[in-house]
């Protein structure tokens, strides 16, 4: 069964380090997506894509993350430097299209602490 | 402001017991989205309403539009069915996904 793949799972890094996050969509699903967790909240989104076009990235700290999917297939988030209050869980998730009827399939997610 | 509110935050239950986590919005939408997320973080999407009722084995999920309201059910609740599970609605005017802060559920057996 096709899923979205993240990696890695697990990013242990020292505040002002940099960072980087990659996930690979279900083959053939347009839109792509990256949300951030904070424990004991629900998924925020950071990033979304059509394509290789960024569609909304209002909630995106542009200082310090940048977001890019060159191809419109694989997608990498980076953070530099690094802050203590981003430690969270960042999601993937993919669809064929955006929208509310288009289910969105997530990744395992990349846990991620600063110290 | 949370769009999206969830009730309880954390729920302990008996395996067997029926199970009923609430979800309110306050936002116009479109579609509604219950989603589970096991310990370690991968999320699963269980339904996706827009209208009346669906059912998926033990699970049951519904939504009222004129009051902004959804439930989902667990029936018959097991030890596995362990997770948290988040509501989550698309914004019609807003063109994206808000979540809920999620129910935390322990069956315990």
């Amino acid at each position: 069964e096709a899923e979205v793949a993240q990696s890695p799972r697990y990013k242990i890094t020292e505040k002002s380090q940099a960072v980087a996050f990659w996930c690979d969509p279900i083959s053939g699903h347009a839109t792509l997506y990256w949300y951030r967790q904070i424990l004991g909240q629900g998924p925020e989104l950071l990033v979304q894509f059509q394509d290789e076009s960024v569609v909304d990235d209002s909630q995106l700290p542009k200082d310090r993350f940048s977001a890019e999917r060159l191809k419109g297939v694989d997608s990498t988030l980076k953070i530099q430097p690094a802050e203590l209050g981003d430690s969270a869980m960042y999601l993937c998730a993919s669809s064929w299209l955006a929208g509310s009827y288009n289910e969105q399939f997530f990744g395992p997610g990349t846990r991620l602490t600063v110290l | 402001k949370n769009e999206v509110e969830q009730s309880p935050q954390n729920l302990t239950a008996q395996e067997g017991e029926f199970i009923t986590i609430n979800c309110s919005y306050s936002v116009g939408i479109s579609a509604l989205h219950w989603l589970q997320q096991h310990p370690g973080g991968g999320i699963v999407s269980l339904f996706m309403l827009s209208s009346g009722k669906k059912k998926h084995g033990r699970l049951i999920a519904t939504i009222n539009i004129q009051e902004k309201h959804s439930s989902l059910h667990i029936t018959a609740s097991h030890p596995r069915d362990s997770a948290v599970y988040i509501c989550a609605v698309w914004s019609i005017t807003g063109n994206q996904f808000y979540f809920g802060t999620g129910t935390s559920l322990t069956v315990i057996p």
